[in-house]
């Protein structure tokens, strides 16, 4: 089982709509998690850093961490085709160097 | 703030030649930095970390005589990817924190390597 799962997708949703992107993990010592935005053939770019439990809101965008049931998510609210991109979920745990889930696509259709 | 900027964004080189890719932190200072390796469709793998002032220290499985790695001040760091070949071709990304360990890593925008 790797450390941190995330569909790879794609994930494909009409303009819009309410993404919803997960990751689950295994290992009980991560307590940062972060979530990237890597448009094609660019680098990632952080959109999220959390800590706690909890939910954490920037504009349309929220995470979600559940620690107890090692789970995070990141909701993406009135869904533009500017968002079609891969997103990945990182965590770590007191660590510079983070675990990256493999990434999903997102494809946001007009 | 916290912007990391790589150059070049895209190179095509012959094998057996190098290729010197660059990494600064234009607003912070960065003792640590480090490089990933990207193949399509697949997530970062990390390479190496690049550590100001001394050796840097590499992920199993990375040959360290293939791909150098210089941290000559806090703001550069640089990866030579030495005689190339086309199995080198890749998309090489750069990272660095301008916090502490616990900062998220901030990324630069990528070298896509092409060797003919």
């Amino acid at each position: 089982q790797k450390e941190v799962e995330q569909d790879p997708g794609p994930l494909s949703v009409p303009e819009g709509a309410i993404v919803s992107l997960n990751c689950t993990y295994s290992n009980s010592a991560f307590q940062y998690f972060m979530w990237y935005r890597q448009y094609s053939r660019k680098g990632p770019e952080l959109l999220m850093y959390t800590y706690s439990s909890g939910n954490k809101e920037d504009g349309r965008f929220t995470a979600q961490v559940d620690k107890s049931s090692k789970y995070i998510s990141l909701f993406i609210r009135d869904s533009q085709p500017s968002d079609s991109a891969t997103y990945l979920c990182a965590m770590t745990g007191g660590s510079y160097i983070p675990t990256f889930g493999r990434g999903t696509s997102l494809i946001v259709h007009p | 703030g916290a912007v990391v900027s790589q150059h070049p964004s895209r190179v095509i080189c012959k094998s057996g030649t190098s290729v010197k890719i660059e990494c600064r932190s234009l607003d912070f200072q960065a003792t640590t930095m480090f490089w990933y390796r990207q193949f399509p469709k697949k997530s970062l793998m990390l390479m190496a970390t690049s550590n100001e002032g001394s050796k840097a220290t590499y992920e199993q499985g990375v040959e360290k005589d293939k791909f150098l790695i210089n941290h000559a001040s806090l703001t550069l760091s640089t990866l030579t990817v030495t005689s190339a070949h086309p199995e080198d071709s890749s998309f090489y990304i750069c990272s660095a924190s301008p916090g502490t360990e616990n900062s998220p890593l901030h990324f630069g925008n990528g070298t896509r390597l092409t060797v003919t």
